[in-house]
């Protein structure tokens, strides 16, 4: 069975320095991974994804994700953060080699960006 | 539509009634799914359909929880004998039918249960 994990139920940054939300997940074969954002009383809204190719992701409003095979990550990072990144992010991992089977979201992290 | 569209947005109900929530997926997405999100959780998979076929209704929680997608568009997820446990945000999701262009999610409907 599929799962995916984010250690940490909160990371604090200050605006302007570069941000990391972890996530490691489970899943057999090669995955297919997203990232989420949450801002508050609004549904999810998509970053980004890995599929297959450049481990390297770019997605919305300058976040970018590495595919890490070997350690089963897949972590969210900016360069620089703003104060209007401040949300809360999920993680989520879908098994491969199926058609459209579910995908399966972490507990979440609430990135707090302070100015 | 332009967007997954899911109606109503916010639901008060007292506990014991009956209720129903709809989505109205993408124009095209094959695959539609229902997820339910408690304050401060990540979305917990509940049912996805592909076509008109539930494909995978294991995440639902027990037998009061049904949902339909007669023709393969609208959903309903309908909530027997409501519980105050089922207060929730409950969320819907369409894609292609492989998913690898990605999931829309709603903006969700709030069931509050008194």
């Amino acid at each position: 069975a599929q799962s995916v994990a984010q250690p940490e139920d909160q990371v604090n940054v200050a605006e302007g320095n570069p941000l990391t939300v972890k996530c490691t997940y489970s899943v057999s074969g090669n995955p297919y991974l997203f990232w989420y954002v949450q801002y508050p009383n609004r549904g999810l809204q998509f970053l980004l994804k890995y599929i297959t190719g450049d481990n390297l992701v770019k997605g919305s409003y300058g976040f970018e994700a590495e595919f890490n095979k070997s350690q089963t990550s897949f972590h969210l990072k900016k360069p620089s953060a703003l104060v209007s990144d401040s949300a809360l992010y999920f993680c989520a991992v879908r098994a491969p080699y199926s058609s459209a089977s579910k995908i399966i979201f972490g507990s979440g992290t609430r990135l707090s960006i302070r100015p | 539509g332009a967007g997954v569209s899911q109606t109503p947005s916010n639901k008060v109900t007292e506990k014991g009634k009956y209720v129903e929530l709809r989505c109205d997926p993408i124009s095209g997405h094959t695959a539609l799914y229902w997820y339910r999100q408690s304050l401060g959780q990540g979305p917990e998979f509940l049912i996805y359909f592909q076509g008109t076929g539930a494909a995978d209704d294991s995440g639902l929680p027990n037998d009061r929880f049904f949902a339909v997608r007669p023709e393969g568009s609208v959903s309903t997820l309908k909530i027997q004998r409501t519980e105050r446990g089922d207060s929730a945000v409950y969320l819907c999701a369409s894609s292609f039918t492989t998913g690898e262009r990605g999931y829309t999610f709603g903006s969700g409907t709030r069931l509050t249960v008194v």
